[in-house]
């Protein structure tokens, strides 16, 4: 995997956008940036992905530089339940999980 | 019932005891996953199957022995474990296969909370 860089915690209050940054700056051609994000003591769950373009769901929006060294993930209207470990991760494209590794992510808190 | 169920969700155990995980899905993936989350640590992957056939296994102790009998099913057997194998097992699943499309993505259950006494 392309090594992800990203800050151990974050503080957003409700209402606000939250920005979470990630730099890959050892990122491949064809590896694509996946965010998954983790509440406590649940499962991880996908949010979003991309490969150049910025992307857009109804969860978050993926907003990555030109040179694919940083992406931020932003949550337009955090609410309390966004509160989770936020994972960036840039695995070797295989076609396949195989070798995907979940790092330290960053803890986004948002507050009342 | 829909995405990926882990049961049971809390187990206590005895270092001398025998139990099983299981994991089962729903939404007709090819591959599954089992990952170990010990406290304030990364998620570790522990085994990979693909069409049923295990692809990955990651230097995991045979006290830990995964078996999956069908695409939908996966099974962790303990047997003889550590007070440092408490931990939250999870279960993923994933459709495989597809070539370079980026989209890979995980479906993760619940977690079983694993207590070793």
């Amino acid at each position: 995997d392309a090594k992800t860089t990203q800050p151990p915690s974050m503080d957003c209050a409700e209402g606000r956008a939250a920005n979470l940054p990630c730099n890959h700056s050892t990122i491949s051609g064809n590896e694509y940036v996946y965010w998954y994000r983790q509440i406590h003591s649940q499962g991880p769950q996908y949010i979003i992905h991309g490969l150049k373009n910025n992307e857009t769901n109804e969860m978050a929006s993926l907003i990555i530089t030109e040179d694919r060294k940083s992406s931020t993930l932003i949550l337009p209207h955090a609410t309390l339940r966004d509160t989770a470990v936020y994972y960036c991760i840039a695995p070797p494209n295989l076609g396949s999980n195989y070798k995907l590794t979940f790092g330290k992510g960053t803890l986004l808190t948002v507050n009342p | 019932e829909t995405g990926v169920t882990q049961t049971p969700r809390h187990l206590v155990m005895g270092m001398t005891n025998k139990k099983s995980l299981k994991c089962e899905q729903h939404l007709g993936h090819n591959a599954m996953y089992w990952y170990k989350q010990s406290a304030k640590k990364p998620l570790e992957l522990m085994f990979v199957y693909s069409l049923e056939e295990r692809v990955e296994n990651n230097s995991v102790p045979s006290r830990f022995s995964p078996e999956c009998p069908n695409s939908s099913h996966l099974f962790l057997h303990l047997h003889t474990l550590q007070p440092e194998d408490s931990a939250l097992y999870l279960c993923a699943s994933s459709q495989e296969g597809g070539g370079n499309s980026g989209a890979n993505v995980l479906t993760f259950g619940a977690g079983s909370r694993l207590t070793v006494l």
